[in-house]
């Protein structure tokens, strides 16, 4: 089983400020296809987690582009350009290489 | 727009069997993956499994629920089941379905199930 750990557990953010969430896993996730099968979801309270970023870097339809992700094989980071008040909740990674799937722990972001 | 309703009883009590249904609207059911993830209260989200809806049906599980979990799916309803066996108090969480394997792009709202006698 692959295991993925997310850093920092928690990360208070100051609006219009960046954050950086990093994420690694215990193998790589880079297929021979030459995509990274890890994807970044943010769960809101009260909301059901909703896709930020799939296949590494590809940002989701409707997601704003101060979000991005980046790296590859085994350390990725999920970046917020300029923090706003709506992006507070738990970050996830999640690689898709190998079954079974995996989650990281979360990330905690919150509004200083 | 692809929606999706998680549906099913809320409360089981230890060592029955836990089922839940989620319904598909607004989209095709065909040649697609179906998701199951959980989130137990205050913890973080876990993959149950997925099923893929093409040729036999295929799944794959948690190792951790393979032998109690099983996910199934009814084209003609538009339906994707999950039901787990001999349930526990470690299975009372939150349960979503979501289309696809991974990139998952929609999602149910979710169904809180708890498992007490």
């Amino acid at each position: 089983e692959i295991v993925m750990t997310q850093s920092p557990l928690s990360l208070p953010v100051t609006p219009g400020e960046p954050a950086s969430i990093s994420c690694r896993s215990s193998q790589s996730l880079l297929h021979s296809n030459g995509d990274n099968y890890l994807d970044w979801y943010l769960h809101k309270p009260g909301q059901s987690p909703q896709l930020l970023i799939s296949l590494g870097s590809n940002r989701a339809s409707g997601v704003p582009d101060r979000f991005s992700g980046s790296g590859s094989g085994t350390d990725f980071t999920l970046k917020i350009s300029r923090v706003e008040a709506d992006d507070v909740g738990v970050y996830y990674c999640m690689q898709t290489l190998q079954v079974p799937l995996t989650f990281g722990g979360g990330t905690k972001v919150e509004i200083k | 727009q692809v929606q999706l309703q998680e549906s099913g009883p809320r409360l089981v009590k230890p060592s029955g069997t836990l089922s839940l249904t989620c319904t598909v609207s607004g989209g095709s059911m065909r040649s697609a993956y179906w998701t199951w993830i959980r989130q137990p209260p205050g913890k973080g989200l876990e993959w149950v499994g997925y099923i893929l809806n093409s040729g036999g049906g295929s799944t794959n599980y948690s190792p951790s629920l393979k032998s109690r979990v099983t996910i199934s799916i009814d084209t003609s309803r538009n339906q994707v089941s999950l039901t787990l066996t001999a349930v526990t108090a470690a299975d009372t969480a939150v349960y979503y379905c979501a289309r696809g394997r991974d990139g998952l792009l929609y999602w149910g709202q979710g169904i809180l199930v708890t498992v007490s006698s």
